[in-house]
Protein backbone atom coordinates (compact mmCIF):
# COMPACT_ATOMS: atom_id res chain seq x y z
CA UNK A 1 0.00 0.00 0.00
CA UNK A 2 0.82 3.52 -0.17
CA UNK A 3 3.14 4.91 2.64
CA UNK A 4 3.19 8.28 3.60
CA UNK A 5 3.28 11.03 1.02
CA UNK A 6 4.85 14.73 1.39
CA UNK A 7 4.54 17.65 -0.95
CA UNK A 8 6.41 19.26 -2.59
CA UNK A 9 9.84 17.54 -2.05
CA UNK A 10 11.47 20.53 -2.38
CA UNK A 11 11.00 23.98 -1.37
CA UNK A 12 13.13 27.53 -1.66
CA UNK A 13 11.63 30.79 -0.46
CA UNK A 14 13.12 34.03 0.43
CA UNK A 15 12.99 35.01 3.99
CA UNK A 16 9.96 36.35 5.06
CA UNK A 17 7.54 34.37 2.84
CA UNK A 18 4.83 31.83 3.95
CA UNK A 19 5.31 28.36 3.38
CA UNK A 20 2.87 25.45 3.47
CA UNK A 21 4.23 21.75 3.48
CA UNK A 22 1.48 19.09 3.07
CA UNK A 23 1.41 15.34 4.48
CA UNK A 24 -0.98 12.74 3.40
CA UNK A 25 -0.06 9.96 6.21
CA UNK A 26 -0.97 6.18 5.66
CA UNK A 27 -5.01 5.57 5.11
CA UNK A 28 -6.28 3.83 8.59
CA UNK A 29 -3.35 6.09 10.67
CA UNK A 30 -4.55 8.45 13.62
CA UNK A 31 -1.25 9.44 14.29
CA UNK A 32 0.25 11.97 12.83
CA UNK A 33 3.60 13.53 13.80
CA UNK A 34 5.88 16.29 12.09
CA UNK A 35 9.36 16.30 12.55
CA UNK A 36 12.04 18.85 11.73
CA UNK A 37 15.42 17.45 10.82
CA UNK A 38 18.58 20.00 10.70
CA UNK A 39 21.40 18.80 8.57
CA UNK A 40 23.29 16.29 10.54
CA UNK A 41 20.90 15.94 13.01
CA UNK A 42 18.57 13.77 13.90
CA UNK A 43 14.75 14.33 13.70
CA UNK A 44 13.19 16.76 15.91
CA UNK A 45 9.57 16.79 17.32
CA UNK A 46 7.21 19.80 16.16
CA UNK A 47 3.14 18.25 16.71
CA UNK A 48 1.10 15.49 16.87
CA UNK A 49 -1.89 15.27 15.72
CA UNK A 50 -4.64 12.18 17.46
CA UNK A 51 -7.32 12.10 14.39
CA UNK A 52 -8.43 15.72 13.89
CA UNK A 53 -7.40 17.14 17.31
CA UNK A 54 -3.87 18.75 18.23
CA UNK A 55 -2.33 17.27 21.14
CA UNK A 56 1.10 18.07 21.48
CA UNK A 57 2.50 21.38 19.91
CA UNK A 58 4.95 21.47 22.62
CA UNK A 59 8.48 21.36 20.12
CA UNK A 60 6.89 24.43 17.50
CA UNK A 61 9.44 26.35 17.80
CA UNK A 62 7.86 30.09 17.47
CA UNK A 63 4.26 31.23 17.20
CA UNK A 64 5.29 31.55 13.08
CA UNK A 65 4.97 27.61 12.68
CA UNK A 66 0.92 26.41 12.58
CA UNK A 67 0.17 23.18 11.76
CA UNK A 68 -3.39 21.93 11.38
CA UNK A 69 -5.35 18.54 10.23
CA UNK A 70 -8.93 19.58 9.70
CA UNK A 71 -10.58 15.99 8.78
CA UNK A 72 -8.31 14.12 10.26
CA UNK A 73 -6.46 12.66 7.56
CA UNK A 74 -4.19 15.36 5.32
CA UNK A 75 -2.30 17.71 7.55
CA UNK A 76 -0.50 21.17 6.76
CA UNK A 77 2.66 22.61 8.41
CA UNK A 78 2.54 26.27 7.75
CA UNK A 79 5.31 28.44 8.39
CA UNK A 80 5.23 32.44 8.47
CA UNK A 81 7.80 34.59 7.67
CA UNK A 82 10.23 32.29 7.47
CA UNK A 83 14.01 33.01 8.67
CA UNK A 84 16.92 31.54 7.44
CA UNK A 85 16.83 29.43 10.48
CA UNK A 86 13.77 27.44 9.52
CA UNK A 87 15.86 25.65 6.62
CA UNK A 88 15.51 22.12 7.29
CA UNK A 89 14.16 18.65 6.26
CA UNK A 90 10.19 18.47 7.68
CA UNK A 91 9.43 14.70 8.46
CA UNK A 92 5.72 13.89 8.31
CA UNK A 93 5.36 10.37 10.09
CA UNK A 94 1.86 8.62 10.57
CA UNK A 95 0.98 5.38 13.17
CA UNK A 96 -2.39 3.28 13.74
CA UNK A 97 -4.79 3.16 16.04
CA UNK A 98 -3.32 1.43 19.07
CA UNK A 99 -3.33 1.31 23.23
CA UNK A 100 0.19 1.12 23.29
CA UNK A 101 3.11 3.26 21.26
CA UNK A 102 2.78 2.34 17.63
CA UNK A 103 5.61 2.31 15.01
CA UNK A 104 6.09 6.03 13.12
CA UNK A 105 6.21 5.48 9.17
CA UNK A 106 7.47 8.35 7.65
CA UNK A 107 7.31 10.21 4.46
CA UNK A 108 10.57 11.54 2.58
CA UNK A 109 10.10 15.05 4.05
CA UNK A 110 10.03 18.59 2.80
CA UNK A 111 13.42 19.78 1.93
CA UNK A 112 12.95 23.64 2.67
CA UNK A 113 15.69 26.29 1.99
CA UNK A 114 15.38 29.75 3.18
CA UNK A 115 17.31 32.54 0.87
CA UNK B 1 12.63 15.98 29.58
CA UNK B 2 13.56 12.95 28.07
CA UNK B 3 17.07 12.97 26.26
CA UNK B 4 18.76 10.41 23.95
CA UNK B 5 22.69 10.02 23.84
CA UNK B 6 23.71 7.89 20.74
CA UNK B 7 27.43 6.36 20.57
CA UNK B 8 29.91 6.60 18.28
CA UNK B 9 28.92 9.25 16.00
CA UNK B 10 30.77 6.93 13.44
CA UNK B 11 31.58 3.70 12.85
CA UNK B 12 33.89 1.83 10.22
CA UNK B 13 33.72 -1.76 10.10
CA UNK B 14 35.10 -4.78 7.21
CA UNK B 15 32.07 -6.29 5.33
CA UNK B 16 30.97 -9.87 7.71
CA UNK B 17 32.41 -7.90 10.62
CA UNK B 18 29.50 -6.64 13.49
CA UNK B 19 28.64 -3.02 14.78
CA UNK B 20 27.20 -2.22 17.67
CA UNK B 21 25.93 1.17 18.43
CA UNK B 22 25.01 2.21 21.94
CA UNK B 23 22.14 4.66 23.03
CA UNK B 24 21.33 5.99 27.01
CA UNK B 25 18.03 7.30 28.07
CA UNK B 26 17.44 9.61 31.06
CA UNK B 27 13.82 9.36 31.72
CA UNK B 28 12.96 5.88 33.22
CA UNK B 29 9.19 6.26 31.97
CA UNK B 30 10.38 5.64 28.42
CA UNK B 31 8.97 2.02 27.45
CA UNK B 32 9.13 2.12 23.87
CA UNK B 33 12.34 2.18 21.72
CA UNK B 34 12.83 1.45 17.80
CA UNK B 35 15.96 1.64 15.36
CA UNK B 36 15.65 3.74 12.24
CA UNK B 37 17.85 3.49 8.94
CA UNK B 38 18.45 6.85 6.70
CA UNK B 39 20.13 6.68 3.71
CA UNK B 40 21.38 10.11 2.17
CA UNK B 41 18.16 12.03 1.42
CA UNK B 42 15.20 9.06 1.66
CA UNK B 43 13.41 8.31 4.70
CA UNK B 44 14.16 7.35 8.06
CA UNK B 45 13.03 3.66 8.06
CA UNK B 46 12.05 1.21 11.09
CA UNK B 47 14.47 -1.52 11.37
CA UNK B 48 13.61 -2.75 14.42
CA UNK B 49 11.73 -1.90 17.88
CA UNK B 50 11.67 -2.98 21.50
CA UNK B 51 9.84 -2.70 24.63
CA UNK B 52 10.23 -1.78 27.87
CA UNK B 53 9.47 -5.04 28.95
CA UNK B 54 11.48 -7.27 26.96
CA UNK B 55 14.85 -7.61 26.72
CA UNK B 56 15.73 -8.16 23.71
CA UNK B 57 14.62 -8.70 20.26
CA UNK B 58 16.64 -10.14 16.96
CA UNK B 59 15.41 -10.03 13.06
CA UNK B 60 17.53 -11.94 11.14
CA UNK B 61 21.05 -9.84 11.31
CA UNK B 62 19.57 -7.07 13.61
CA UNK B 63 19.12 -7.39 17.20
CA UNK B 64 18.59 -4.98 19.62
CA UNK B 65 19.00 -5.25 23.91
CA UNK B 66 17.66 -3.12 26.50
CA UNK B 67 19.01 -2.79 29.57
CA UNK B 68 16.12 -0.58 31.63
CA UNK B 69 17.98 -0.54 35.02
CA UNK B 70 21.36 1.01 33.47
CA UNK B 71 18.93 2.90 31.08
CA UNK B 72 20.52 2.16 28.15
CA UNK B 73 19.86 0.37 24.64
CA UNK B 74 21.79 -1.28 21.77
CA UNK B 75 21.66 -1.86 17.83
CA UNK B 76 23.61 -4.78 16.60
CA UNK B 77 24.39 -5.59 13.22
CA UNK B 78 25.79 -9.28 12.29
CA UNK B 79 27.54 -10.03 9.13
CA UNK B 80 27.51 -6.98 8.03
CA UNK B 81 27.19 -6.26 4.10
CA UNK B 82 27.53 -3.09 2.37
CA UNK B 83 24.31 -1.98 1.59
CA UNK B 84 24.39 -1.49 5.69
CA UNK B 85 25.89 1.71 5.01
CA UNK B 86 23.77 4.92 6.65
CA UNK B 87 22.89 6.61 9.33
CA UNK B 88 21.32 4.72 12.49
CA UNK B 89 18.95 6.68 15.03
CA UNK B 90 18.06 5.73 17.85
CA UNK B 91 14.90 7.09 19.94
CA UNK B 92 12.37 6.79 22.46
CA UNK B 93 9.08 7.42 23.66
CA UNK B 94 7.12 7.67 26.55
CA UNK B 95 3.61 6.39 26.71
CA UNK B 96 2.22 9.33 27.60
CA UNK B 97 -0.46 12.04 25.77
CA UNK B 98 1.98 12.55 22.72
CA UNK B 99 3.77 9.31 22.07
CA UNK B 100 6.28 11.37 20.46
CA UNK B 101 9.96 10.02 19.64
CA UNK B 102 13.36 11.92 20.95
CA UNK B 103 16.38 10.70 18.85
CA UNK B 104 19.80 10.53 19.08
CA UNK B 105 22.61 11.92 16.79
CA UNK B 106 22.86 9.41 15.09
CA UNK B 107 25.86 6.93 14.04
CA UNK B 108 27.28 7.04 10.28
CA UNK B 109 28.39 3.64 9.71
CA UNK B 110 30.53 2.51 6.62
CA UNK B 111 30.85 -1.23 5.73
CA UNK B 112 33.80 -1.46 3.91
CA UNK B 113 33.47 -4.53 0.94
Amino acid sequence: GAGVSQSPRYKVAKRGQDVALRCDPISGHVSLFWYQQALGQGPEFLTYFQNEAQLDKSGLPSDRFFAERPEGSVSTLKIQRTQQEDSAVYLCASSPPGQVNQPQHFGDGTRLSIL
Amino acid sequence: GENVEQHPSTLSVQEGDSAVIKCTYSDSASNYFPWYKQELGKRPQLIIDIRSNVGEKKDQRIAVTLNKTAKHFSLHITETQPEDSAVYFCAASLMDSSYKLIFGSGTRLLVRP
